[in-house]
């Protein structure tokens, strides 16, 4: 089955405005976590939520985790230029050690 | 900061011929991971492994793949007969253990294309 899909697919906002990212999952998780991507490079870790977490922040990141209705969020406010990169989620299962991925949200903040 | 690295950042090869992509994990990293992201898809996992030998891989990981340790600080991945499906962003990843909610930190990639 698909786990992890993000949308939206693509976002667009200037710069200060707040980006809201959405992943939904299918099965029981371990743990979500929120990587960024830019364009052709690496993936750079940016938070990772537990599956008894409810919220959590870091710096201008801001993730939710509703495990009943098998879904996180993204909020990163007053975005800047520098934010503009693709997001996934990737959920990790119990008894597993790899990560699953979501498509992603490519995201681009105009100064 | 720590970092995971990768050689080389690019690889073109020939469709038949085998590549080995290296991986340095963080030093004190005993967990190492590798995934492929095939150009506009999502990223995939490979496989796993710890204290020498595979504890997971996926169905993607067949026969033509092999992963290896051959010191205290490489981690390579080897395909062995390259077919141009294999054309994808290869990454490395690292973490101290697999126990839940461990982070895995990931390399830059490696940009494998098979011609």
């Amino acid at each position: 089955s698909q786990q992890g899909e993000e949308d939206p697919q693509a976002l667009s906002i200037q710069e200060g405005e707040n980006a809201t990212m959405n992943c939904s999952y299918k099965t029981s998780i371990n743990n979500l976590q929120w990587y960024r991507q830019n364009s052709g490079r690496g993936l750079v870790h940016l938070i990772l939520i537990r599956s008894n977490e409810r919220e959590k922040h870091s710096g201008r990141l801001r993730v939710t985790l509703d495990t009943s209705k098998k879904s996180s969020s993204l909020l990163i406010t007053a975005s800047r230029a520098a934010d503009t990169a693709s997001y996934f989620c990737a959920t990790l299962r119990y008894n597993t050690d790899k990560l699953i991925f979501g498509t992603g949200t490519r995201l681009q903040v105009f100064p | 900061e720590p970092e995971v690295t990768q050689t080389p950042s690019h690889q073109v090869t020939q469709m038949g011929q085998e590549v080995i992509l290296r991986c340095v994990p963080i030093s004190n990293h005993l967990y190492f991971y590798w995934y492929r992201q095939i150009l506009g898809q999502k990223v995939e996992f490979l496989v796993s492994f710890y204290n020498n030998e595979i504890s997971e891989k996926s169905e993607i990981f067949d026969d033509q793949f092999s992963v290896e340790r051959p010191d205290g600080s490489n981690f390579t991945l080897k395909i062995r007969s390259t077919k141009l499906e294999d054309s994808a962003m290869y990454f490395c990843a690292s973490s101290e253990s697999p126990t839940p909610g461990e982070t895995q930190y990931f390399g830059p990639g490696t940009r494998l294309l098979v011609l």
